[in-house]
């Protein structure tokens, strides 16, 4: 079946540890995005990918960092640098950039601070 | 300035109740596009719908029904005859292309919670 892969489904960093999330997709889409879940909140766009080798800071991608080496994959690290890690990350894709096209989610990371 | 309001944190409703969730939202574009998302206790996000601003026609599928209000600004999601299973948190989110131009932002509202009880 076609659809996004996250792992793992729960995650615990240590102080000053860069763990990284993984997103693989197998729907041939180009555009990728990675949101974070707060409790009680919507999602906020961490980062995201139009196409391969490519990608673009989203409104909260301090303490993050991304790479799109191939069409399927779109791991996120979370880096040392951010502070406040604990929460929901959820990575997405669309078949492309495009205002019309509805994003598809994988069924997320639940990241916790040891 | 929030774009995108569900006003409606928590709903708890008992099964076969009809039940409406709420979405408002803000844009300078005249052409956008607003989706409706469930969220079940599973964790992932599941789409339901997509609204174009041209087009005004209500939308049912199943016991699901939007009913999208231009004038208004508002996209109400409306639950028929609801059932345990629907239970989730609902996300309503607007998809614009920013002032400065390039990638398209889809932005969520903070989601309503919806608890059918048997």
């Amino acid at each position: 079946d076609g659809g996004i892969t996250q792992s793992p489904k729960y995650l615990f960093r240590k102080e000053g540890q860069n763990v990284t999330l993984s997103c693989e997709q197998n729907l041939n889409h180009d555009a990728m995005y990675w949101y974070r879940q707060d409790p009680g909140q919507g999602l906020r766009l961490i980062y995201y990918s139009q196409i391969v080798n490519d990608f673009q800071k989203g409104d909260i991608a301090e303490g993050y960092s991304v790479s799109r080496e191939k069409k399927e994959s779109f791991p996120l690290t979370v880096t040392s640098a951010q502070k406040n890690p604990t929460a929901f990350y959820l990575c997405a894709s669309s078949m492309t950039g495009g205002r019309s096209q509805p994003q598809h989610f994988g069924d997320g990371t639940r990241l916790s601070i040891l | 300035a929030q774009k995108v309001t569900q006003a409606q944190t928590e709903i708890s409703v008992v099964e076969k109740e009809d039940v409406t969730l709420d979405c408002v939202y803000e844009t300078r574009d005249t052409t956008y596009y607003l989706f409706w998302y469930k969220q079940p206790p599973s964790g992932e996000l599941v789409f339901l719908i997509r609204r174009n601003s041209f087009d005004e026609q209500n939308e049912i599928s199943g016991r699901y029904s939007w009913n999208f209000q231009k004038s208004t600004s508002s996209f109400n999601f409306t639950i028929t005859a609801s059932q345990v299973v629907d239970s989730a948190v609902y996300f309503c989110a607007l998809s614009e292309v920013p002032p400065s131009g390039g990638y398209n932002k889809l932005i969520f509202g903070a989601g309503t919670r919806l608890a059918v009880h048997p």
